[in-house]
């Protein structure tokens, strides 16, 4: 079974852009969860969509959105890049909301120049 | 609220020694814990994970860990390092209902020849 995909894998772009980053969970998974990484503040969670739905957001302003299709794929838009947004972003699918396993994609990495 | 404090953000042991990284966790519910390794331009592979049934769980390469719940800690041992060991390793935590992963600053391990 095919892992957690994501696309693109490198993205440079610059302060004021906005990016749009794309993830296909394991087939038949249909949680999936956004994390950011970066050196100073590490792994930190950006949102989980079920069904379609938001269902749990971290403590990111409203420039990060994120958006789940009927068929569990799901998208995060960055808008009015600062370069403080230069970061791993990290997708993690489960089979179902609340399941413990989340299973995570290589990450795509973002550089805001 | 959870937390995750990872003592010790670079270990270093030589190839056949032990390896044991720290992981102590705060969790105002029962928790899921998760060792998480990230090898380099990788995203998070799961080594191994506690979900309330044995306290001590045993994982993948070789590596184990045991939930000591008086201690609040879940400490991730191997017998025997490898080269191949190398890594930066993540604890996590989670609510039993939560989807989100609240991850530890992570310990990155050097194996010495």
């Amino acid at each position: 079974k095919a892992g957690v995909t994501q696309t693109p894998r490198y993205l440079i772009k610059t302060r004021g852009q906005q990016v749009t980053l794309s993830c296909s969970p394991i087939s038949g998974h249909r949680s999936v969860s956004w994390y950011q990484q970066t050196p100073g503040q590490g792994l930190q969670f950006l949102f989980e969509y079920f069904s379609e739905t938001q269902r749990n957001k971290g403590n990111f302003p409203g420039r990060f959105s994120g958006r789940q299709f009927s068929n569990s794929r799901s998208e995060m838009n960055v808008s009015t890049l600062e370069l403080g947004d230069s970061a791993l972003y990290l997708c993690a699918s489960s089979l179902l909301e609340g399941q413990e396993t989340q299973y995570f994609g290589p990450g795509t990495r973002l550089l805001v120049l | 609220a959870q937390s995750v404090t990872q003592l010790g953000s670079h270990v270093s042991v030589s190839e056949g020694a032990l390896v044991l990284l720290r992981c102590n966790y705060s969790s105002s519910v029962p928790p899921y814990l998760f060792w998480y390794v990230q090898y380099p331009n990788q995203g998070l592979q799961l080594l191994l994970k506690y979900t309330s049934a044995a306290t001590l769980v045993k994982g993948i390469n070789g590596f184990e860990a045991e939930f000591k719940k008086s201690e609040t800690s879940f400490h991730l041992t191997k017998p025997s390092a490898h080269m191949r060991d190398a890594a930066e390793y993540f604890c996590a935590v989670s609510g039993r209902r939560a989807q989100k992963l609240v991850f530890g600053q992570g310990t990155r391990l050097t194996i010495n020849p």
